[in-house]
């Protein structure tokens, strides 16, 4: 079936330092793998994404990496700042218009 | 450009009432979906709208029910509301094809007592 694992639930780090988010995916047909980051009381926006022909993409301080053969896709932040602090959501497609969500993972960054 | 816009905010209905929540989009997008959030279950999909004139169950449809009114406008109908559909809704919207990003709208926050 459909199904995207996101781990860990909860992460806190320092300000400054990294953080890293995992998610796997069933279905080897997915190729498409964006990240989404929602502040509390507010929509899900969408941060960085890759396809299945890419191993690695960066923007600035956030990189998302992918190993098509593992099933499995990383969001990486670096040097963290406060305003990181929110939910994160990685998301896979099946091969059709629809996106299915992993179940979000809650940064909290200590100053 | 507004992006995604989604009525209303809030809204808090009796067991058994009925409303329609409404999503409209400026961005010419394709595609238009229906998500349900619940604290701890991420976003689940209720239906979605590859095209105007085409909708499609997603993960948990029942209960609900959609219209793909135009290419802009896709609205949510819950026939006779029930508690457990106290939720966030959020409208999304993306291009054709598979490996396009969605957008979403600022969310309803429904509350059925």
């Amino acid at each position: 079936g459909e199904n995207v694992e996101q781990h860990p639930s909860t992460l806190s780090v320092q300000e400054g330092d990294s953080a890293v988010i995992k998610c796997t995916y069933s279905d080897s047909a997915s190729n498409y793998f964006p990240w989404y980051k929602q502040e509390l009381g507010k929509r899900p926006q969408l941060i960085i994404d890759i396809r299945s022909n890419v191993g690695e993409k960066k923007d600035q301080r956030i990189a998302v990496t992918l190993n098509k053969t593992a099933k499995h896709f990383s969001l990486h932040i670096t040097e963290t700042q406060p305003e990181d602090s929110a939910v994160y959501f990685c998301a896979a497609n099946f091969g059709n218009e629809k996106l299915t969500f992993g179940t979000g993972t809650r940064l909290t960054i200590i100053p | 450009n507004a992006g995604v816009t989604q009525t209303p905010k809030f809204q808090v209905l009796k067991t058994g009432q009925s409303m329609t929540l409404q999503c409209a989009q400026d961005m010419n997008h394709n595609s238009m979906y229906w998500y349900r959030q619940d604290p701890g279950m991420g976003l689940r999909l209720i239906y979605y709208s590859a095209s105007e004139g085409t909708t499609d169950k997603g993960e948990v449809p029942n209960g609900y029910n959609v219209s793909r009114l135009n290419k802009r406008e896709f609205s949510l109908r819950l026939e006779s509301a029930a508690p457990s559909q106290t939720s966030v809704y959020f409208c999304a919207s993306s291009e054709r094809g598979a490996q396009r990003g969605q957008y979403f709208g600022p969310g309803t926050r429904l509350t059925v007592t």
